[in-house]
């Protein structure tokens, strides 16, 4: 029974390239949750997404971002033109049904390293 | 937007002592509060959480106590060990969709 997986675990880009970040939910789980993580500081939500469907991106810059998670396949959180501030782990958690009270499992999260 | 609060920062104490973390939060809507813990490098993980129709629960050394009024909350380890060693976050719940709303993590040290 895997928990949740996320891929590449680090990942280094330029800038200006474009950062691909994978996530593949816990069995049987529908609901996935991207945060923001920079060093020393809490986790921050980005974007919350059910299959097919974006819940709340309140929390995703409005450039350069974009999330999807397809019908079939992982989650993916895309960041274009890539810039030194979006270096940070980036972390995806999942839920079963996205209740207010369902625990949210961590991925081990991607750590972006921009030059 | 809802607002979280954690104090302290960094906490050190000796095995066996106990270790406190507060937070505080703005939203007096939000009824979810979980606690992480996160090891150095790993992925966070639940420990406890409370709800906000109860005032205090335990789990072992682990003890969590909810003020709604006041609107804080704290976690409470007893006896800790070197292994409680980590960066512990609290939460909060804010809207029907159960995103978290973390505060920025207390650093705990236990030292032999």
């Amino acid at each position: 029974n895997a928990g949740v997986m996320q891929n590449p675990r680090h990942l280094v880009r330029r800038r200006g390239q474009e950062a691909r970040l994978r996530c593949s939910p816990m069995k049987g789980h529908s609901h996935v949750y991207w945060y923001r993580q920079l060093p020393e500081e809490g986790l921050k939500f980005m974007v919350y997404l059910q299959k097919e469907n974006i819940i709340d991106e309140s929390g995703m810059p409005k450039e350069r971002f974009s999330a999807e998670f397809p019908k079939e396949g992982p989650s993916i959180l895309r960041i274009q033109q890539v810039v030194r501030g979006d270096s940070a782990a980036y972390f995806c958690a999942s839920s079963p049904s996205g209740g207010r009270f369902d625990e949210q499992f961590f991925g081990p999260g991607t750590r972006l390293t921009v030059l | 937007g809802e607002n979280v609060e954690q104090h302290p920062s960094t906490l050190s104490v000796q095995e066996g002592d106990s270790a406190v973390i507060k937070c505080t939060y703005s939203d007096s809507a939000s009824n979810y509060f979980p606690w992480y813990k996160q090891e150095l490098g790993k992925r966070p993980q639940l420990i406890i959480d409370i709800r906000s129709n109860v005032g205090e629960k335990k789990d072992q050394r682990i003890a969590v106590t909810l003020n709604k009024t006041a609107k804080h909350f704290s976690l409470h380890i007893t006896e800790t060990q070197p292994e409680d060693s980590a960066v512990y976050f609290c939460a909060a719940s804010l809207n029907a969709y159960s995103t978290l709303t973390f505060g920025k993590g207390t650093m705990l040290l236990v030292s032999p």
